[in-house]
């Protein structure tokens, strides 16, 4: 596609259940980056994958959370047993090569933990 | 560790002034420094880095920033502000190692442009 898209792109849940986010990266994109932006918070990082590696998983906050990309492409973070402090938007982005390259981001997905 | 910090959670200037938005950085190793911004329920757009070469970086939207080793800052500045300006701003570093990179991001500058 012609930018990164996210889905869905907003999202209501009970706490507790586990919830699954979608990222589509810039097609040929090697760098795939997920944040979480949570207001007055900035941009938190959670995990940048180059290829289907995870060279860097530091920012995810705890073991509820896991992303996984296939085929150098597609990549899914789960949240399991969310929590009400999971709320916020959860923002991904690609990059042609490495972190070095200008990042494209999607609009984000919009977490709601009830 | 790699951070950056941007010690403004706002700022305000009046259209036609010149702005200028600040960004410190911690990383060891040579910095590559990222300028982004977001504008009212839109995605974060990339506005400029800095890799090597000329200090001073020019981007999009007639921004520009200067990269001070010295000082570790990369401030980004406008001539003559817009009230389209308004937005959140974001700096961003990350460095070359092992043959990938981070992106880490500041919390972020409120610019808000008044006519």
């Amino acid at each position: 596609g012609a930018g990164v898209s996210q889905s869905p792109s907003n999202k209501v849940t009970e706490k507790g259940k586990d919830v699954e986010l979608r990222c589509d990266p810039i097609s040929g994109h090697t760098a795939l980056y997920w944040y979480r932006q949570s207001l007055g918070q900035g941009l938190e990082f959670l995990i940048y994958f180059q290829g289907n590696s995870a060279p860097d998983k530091s920012g995810l906050p705890s073991d509820r959370f896991s992303a996984e990309r296939t085929g150098g492409s597609v990549s899914t973070l789960t949240i399991q047993r969310t929590q009400q402090e999971d709320s916020a938007v959860y923002l991904c982005a690609s990059s042609l090569l490495t972190g070095l390259d200008e990042a494209f981001f999607g609009q984000g997905t919009r977490l709601t933990v009830v | 560790a790699q951070s950056v910090a941007q010690p403004e959670d706002q700022v305000n200037v009046a259209e036609g002034n010149p702005l200028t938005v600040k960004c410190t950085y911690s990383v060891s190793g040579n910095p590559y420094l990222f300028w982004y911004v977001q504008y009212p329920n839109r995605g974060l757009q990339f506005l400029l880095k800095y890799i090597t070469g000329d200090n001073l970086v020019k981007g999009s939207y007639g921004f520009e920033a200067e990269f001070n080793k010295s000082q570790t800052s990369f401030h980004l500045k406008k001539p003559s502000a817009l009230v389209s300006d308004s937005a959140l701003y974001f700096c961003a570093v990350s460095r070359n190692r092992a043959g990938y990179s981070t992106l880490t991001f500041g919390k972020g500058t409120m610019l808000l442009v008044s006519p």
